[in-house]
């Protein structure tokens, strides 16, 4: 069946730094990709997506990478803050379904 | 802009109680609502998802049921909980079916 990954479940970077958060899909027929954040005792917050027309989207700070002939995409968080400490998932949208990979926690040290 | 609320935010109820979940977003007309938990601070699982009013899709047979009785209000219920039904309960809305889900603050659900 289809699925989402990501390859590392905690991630911990200086802050400042720059972060990677790395996602890996299954299925090829997935043509859009979406980034969520959630801070403890929150519900997920939307970061930025990408639809599979395009390899690269930038946003405040985040650019998000997409390689469909690996089936990979990349979150890149520059100049990483202690605000950004929270887990991250890559989210799969599928006929309306989001498909949730098992979240990558970030944590920044001072 | 658009607004969506859950409520309570924690929940602590025994073992065969009911259970009412509620969620109402603001802002849009239409939305489409969804219904998922997440165990453990991980990956979030589907429950239900409704396209319009009256209108429910479940994705997994459960101890659950969805109702969406106004058109931004999305209910989840329980006639009687299980020590497995604890969790934390997300509501998300979105435009349509092709756009991005955004999510409520969730209900932490105890079962004692």
């Amino acid at each position: 069946g289809e699925s989402v990954g990501l390859h590392l479940p905690t991630l911990s970077v200086q802050e400042g730094d720059n972060s990677i958060i790395n996602c890996a899909y299954s299925n090829s027929a997935s043509d859009y990709f979406i980034w969520y954040k959630q801070e403890s005792g929150k519900g997920p917050q939307f970061i930025i997506d990408i639809r599979s027309n395009m390899d690269k989207r930038q946003g405040q700070r985040v650019t998000v990478l997409l390689n469909k002939t690996v089936k990979h995409l990349s979150l890149q968080i520059a100049a990483t803050q202690p605000g950004d400490s929270a887990v991250y998932f890559c989210a799969d949208l599928q006929g309306g379904k989001l498909i949730f990979g098992q979240g990558t926690e970030l944590s920044v040290k001072p | 802009s658009q607004t969506i609320h859950q409520w309570p935010a924690t929940l602590v109820q025994p073992v065969g109680s009911p259970l009412s979940l509620e969620c109402t977003v603001e802002g849009t007309s239409n939305p489409n609502l969804y219904w998922y938990r997440q165990a453990a601070g991980r990956g979030l699982q589907l429950l239900f998802y409704s396209v319009g009013i009256g209108q429910i899709s479940s994705e997994v047979p459960q101890n659950l049921s969805a109702s969406r009785p106004q058109d931004r209000q999305f209910i989840l219920s329980s006639k009687k909980l299980l020590l497995s039904d604890s969790g934390f309960y997300l509501c998300a809305w979105s435009f349509s079916t092709g756009q991005p889900q955004h999510f409520g603050d969730g209900t932490r659900l105890s079962i004692l």
